[in-house]
């Protein structure tokens, strides 16, 4: 069994704070996404990775793949209210379905 | 907007029942997997069908089945649904089984009660 996990589980934080928030596993993935989740919506995809070492950057997000393909970060610079949801890491491996962690839920206050 | 299409939006119905659940898939896309995401256990991975054939199960109850027709719709059954049930279900859709990324649809919220 592959098990992804997610740290921290709760972050509350105020509008312009620095944030950065944890993917793990034991395993290797051959890719990795992040996905943001509003309450009563589906996760919408933000980034996928697929190299070691590989960094990719959308607006304030920073998502970034370790170097063994086991683990991920995502840092928001400047954090805004409308960064407030369930952050979620899903892994996969070649021809296999993606395995998802708990994810994080993420509060930035006004 | 994903492009994948999910109905009902919301579904309520009381134990014992039964109900079906429809997903249509990003156009072009032939892999839909069903989650099941309920709030003290995360999203689920239940199964997956690729271009009208089951080609993988996760924590799938006996109780409920899935199809994926020749236009690469799917439906989701649940059977002798109990208060347990009750969870969003949402629908994903994949290009193809290589590296390709996972779309979500908007998911149903079905409350049995």
């Amino acid at each position: 069994t592959q098990l992804l996990e997610q740290s921290p589980q709760f972050l509350s934080i105020q509008e312009g704070e620095n944030l950065t928030v944890y993917c793990n596993s034991s395993s290797v993935f051959s890719s990795l996404q992040w996905y943001r989740q509003e309450p009563g919506e589906g996760p919408v995809l933000l980034v996928t990775v697929v190299t070691g070492g590989e960094v990719k950057k959308l607006k304030r997000l920073t998502f970034q793949f370790g170097d063994a393909r086991k683990d991920s970060s995502l840092h928001i610079t400047a954090a805004q209210p409308g960064d407030t949801g369930l952050y979620l890491c899903a892994g996969a491996h070649y021809g296999q379905n993606f395995v998802f962690g708990p994810g994080t839920r993420l509060s930035v206050l006004p | 907007d994903s492009g994948v299409t999910q109905t009902p939006k919301h579904l309520i119905t009381a134990t014992g029942q039964r109900v079906t659940l429809r997903c249509s898939p990003r156009s072009g896309d032939l892999s839909v997997y069903w989650y099941q995401q309920s709030l003290d256990q995360g999203l689920q991975f239940l199964i997956q069908y690729y271009n009208g054939e089951e080609r993988a199960k996760g924590n799938i109850l006996e109780r409920f089945s899935a199809q994926q027709f020749p236009d690469l719709h799917s439906e989701l059954n649940l059977s002798s649904l109990e208060l347990g049930d009750s969870a969003l279900y949402f629908c994903a859709s994949r290009a193809g089984e290589g590296p390709y990324e996972q779309y979500f649809g908007p998911g149903t919220r079905l409350t049995v009660t």
